[in-house]
Parts: structure tokens; C-alpha cells; sequence
């Protein structure tokens, strides 16, 4: 099946600063959706992007289909921002009902 | 934006008991999925259902597990004789299609065995 590896796996920032995750997946995909997880375990869809590039806030996100990754850029961080992120993906190639998460990249903004 | 709604938020239950799991998938919606992390490791797939039979199934949905769509609009995950390491967060999810148009993932359920 995909694989999908995010990176990196924790990651500590200053309040105010910015970051970048990236998703990379092993085949072509139709859906790819990143995701916050807050402390709760509760599942925030933050973007639907399985190509190009869409901003929402601090947040954006792009994603280059024919090089097979994705990025999530967090700019002027704060505390609420921390959790764990997500992307999801499934394949162009058949397995489309199957979404696959990578480990995910732990996020702690302090103060 | 339409949602797809689980209740309860967090439930509580004692190990062998059964558990129901509710879900409301968005309503023009006809692929319907639960999925199933376990504290602190990956989200991973449990089922996929359309046109009220089970599509595609992990090899984690064994015969303790079951789905149903009891009525127009709500997508059920039953779990017997409930485990303790049946303690988990369960997310239902639904598309429009078979492609995944519109994929989108409830809120999730905190199950709890004791």
C-alpha cells in the first residue's frame, strides 16, 4: 500500500515562530488532507489539498503532486497550535476509500 | 460547511460490555468509514461501507466488530464484549464517491474500557 512519512516527528518552537511539515507519499494520490489533532484527540480537518497551494490564516499548505509531497507552513505560532499534525492520504491507483495517516509530527509551542 | 457528527464525545464502558458508536455522515454523502486510533500511534483504517454492505475491512474489524445504517442518516459501529485495548479514539468519516470526493473525517469518540 502507501507510505507516507512526515517530518520531522517533534518539533519545539518559540511562541511567534514559523515552521514547515512536510508529508512525502509513495504513490500518486487523489485526496490528501493535513490535520491537527488537538489534546483532546479530537481531528481538525485543516486543508483538502491534493495539488497547489491554499492559505487559510497563519496556515498554508502546498502540494506538488508530481514530486510527491506536501507542506503545511505554521507562521507566527502560538500555544493553541500545539498537537500533533497529520496528512492523509489515499492512492490514485485503486484503495481510494482507504485513507492512510502517516506517524504524524508533534508540535509544542511555548511561550 | 457541512460536518460529519459523532456522539458521544468520550464514553465510558466496562470491559465485556457492548458498545454502540454513533455517527451522522454528511448527508449527500454515500461511502461511509470508521477508523480507529489506539493513544498514541497512527489513525488506522477499520471499514469502509456503501449501499449497506461492508466494502473494504482491515484485518483489525474482526467479528467483534459490526456497522449498520440503521436509518437515513446515522452509521453505527457496534463493538461486543468490549476489551481493554478496545480503548481507543474511533473516527467515522464519509465521502460523495468511491473516488473520496469530499472526504471528511468526524470529530472522533474517546472509548474508554475499564
Amino acid at each position: 500500500g502507501i507510505q507516507v512519512e512526515q517530518s520531522p516527528p517533534d518539533l519545539i518552537l518559540q511562541e511567534g515562530a514559523n515552521s514547515t511539515l512536510r508529508c512525502n507519499f509513495s504513490d500518486s494520490v487523489n485526496n490528501l488532507q493535513w490535520f491537527h489533532q488537538n489534546p483532546w484527540g479530537q481531528l481538525i480537518n485543516l486543508f483538502y489539498i491534493p495539488s497547489g497551494t491554499k492559505q487559510n490564516g497563519r496556515l498554508s499548505a502546498t502540494t506538488v503532486a508530481t514530486e510527491r509531497y506536501s507542506l503545511l507552513y505554521i507562521s507566527s505560532s502560538q500555544t493553541t497550535d500545539s498537537g500533533v499534525y497529520f496528512c492523509a492520504v489515499s492512492p490514485t491507483s485503486g484503495g481510494y476509500q482507504k485513507v492512510t495517516f502517516g506517524i504524524g509530527t508533534k508540535l509544542q509551542v511555548i511561550p | 460547511e457541512p460536518e460529519v457528527t459523532q456522539t458521544p464525545s468520550h464514553q465510558v464502558t466496562q470491559m465485556g460490555q457492548e458498545v454502540i458508536l454513533r455517527c451522522v455522515p454528511i448527508s449527500n454523502h454515500l461511502y461511509f468509514y470508521w477508523y480507529r486510533q489506539i493513544l498514541g500511534q497512527k489513525v488506522e483504517f477499520l471499514v469502509s461501507f456503501y449501499n449497506n454492505e461492508i466494502s473494504e475491512k482491515s484485518e483489525i474489524f474482526d467479528d467483534q466488530f459490526s456497522v449498520e445504517r440503521p436509518d437515513g442518516s446515522n452509521f453505527t459501529l457496534k463493538i461486543r464484549s468490549t476489551k481493554l485495548e478496545d480503548s481507543a479514539m474511533y473516527f467515522c468519516a464519509s465521502s460523495r464517491d468511491r473516488l473520496g470526493y469530499g472526504y471528511t473525517f468526524g470529530s472522533g469518540t474517546r472509548l474508554t474500557v475499564v
